[in-house]
């Protein structure tokens, strides 16, 4: 079955530090892998994406995200923190031998909290 | 959150109820969804949407319901047999259900239980 693995519930970070939020997932089949952000009280924001071609993709607010295969894995990544950061992050992937290819479903990992410290 | 409008922001049931959450999109996109949000439980797929007038159970339908009678609205009812309603409860449209397809959220309606 396909799943989504964020091992740490709560990641701090001091401002001006890289950070790094990990995923790793679980699918029988080439993932599609997405990254989005959840302020609180409010819906997800879109950050980044994998579906092929170069491993390091880059998305919005300066976010990237480094693809390894071998390591199943889709960590997400920034050089400099901001305290306005601060938020809950929640990996995604897509499965096309799976269910998710039928139902385009996204399969969520359970999120992990960011805490920047000024 | 983009052109997909949920309402209410807040809404609380009683006992034995039904309620029903707003989900409307001006982003011409095809697919829609509903996903249900728990604490510490990330987000679980409970109704989908292709096309208008055509809709599939996810993983978590009973007790729900929803209908897809225009391209820009995707209403979810809470029905009385659902015994555990209270969660975040999130609207997302695609333009279509590529695997490479975005999914764009709305700001979510928040459901209580008097």
């Amino acid at each position: 079955a396909q799943s989504v693995a964020q091992p740490e519930d709560q990641v701090n970070v001091a401002e001006g530090n890289p950070l790094t939020v990990k995923c790793t997932y679980s699918v029988s089949g080439n993932p599609y892998l997405f990254w989005y952000v959840q302020y609180p009280n409010r819906g997800l924001q879109f950050l980044l994406k994998y579906i092929t071609g170069d491993n390091l993709v880059k998305g919005s607010y300066g976010f990237e995200a480094e693809f390894n295969k071998s390591q199943t894995s889709f960590h997400l990544k920034k050089p400099s923190a901001l305290v306005s950061d601060s938020a809950l992050y929640f990996c995604a992937v897509r499965d096309p031998s799976g269910d998710s290819g039928n139902t385009g479903k996204l399969i969520f990992g359970q999120g992990t909290t960011l805490q920047v410290k000024p | 959150d983009g052109g997909i409008t949920q309402s209410p922001k807040y809404l609380f049931r009683k006992e034995g109820q039904n309620v029903t959450l707003s989900c409307e999109q001006n982003l011409n996109h095809d697919a829609m969804y509903w996903y249900r949000q728990d604490p510490g439980q990330g987000l679980r797929l409970i109704y989908y949407s292709q096309i208008v007038n055509d809709f599939q159970k996810g993983d978590i339908a009973e007790g729900y319901s929803v209908s897809r009678e225009k391209k820009e609205s995707f209403p979810l009812t809470v029905t009385s047999a659902q015994k555990n309603p209270t969660a975040f409860y999130l609207c997302a449209s695609s333009m279509g259900q590529g695997m490479g397809e975005t999914q764009y959220f709305g700001p979510g309606t928040r459901l209580l239980v008097l």
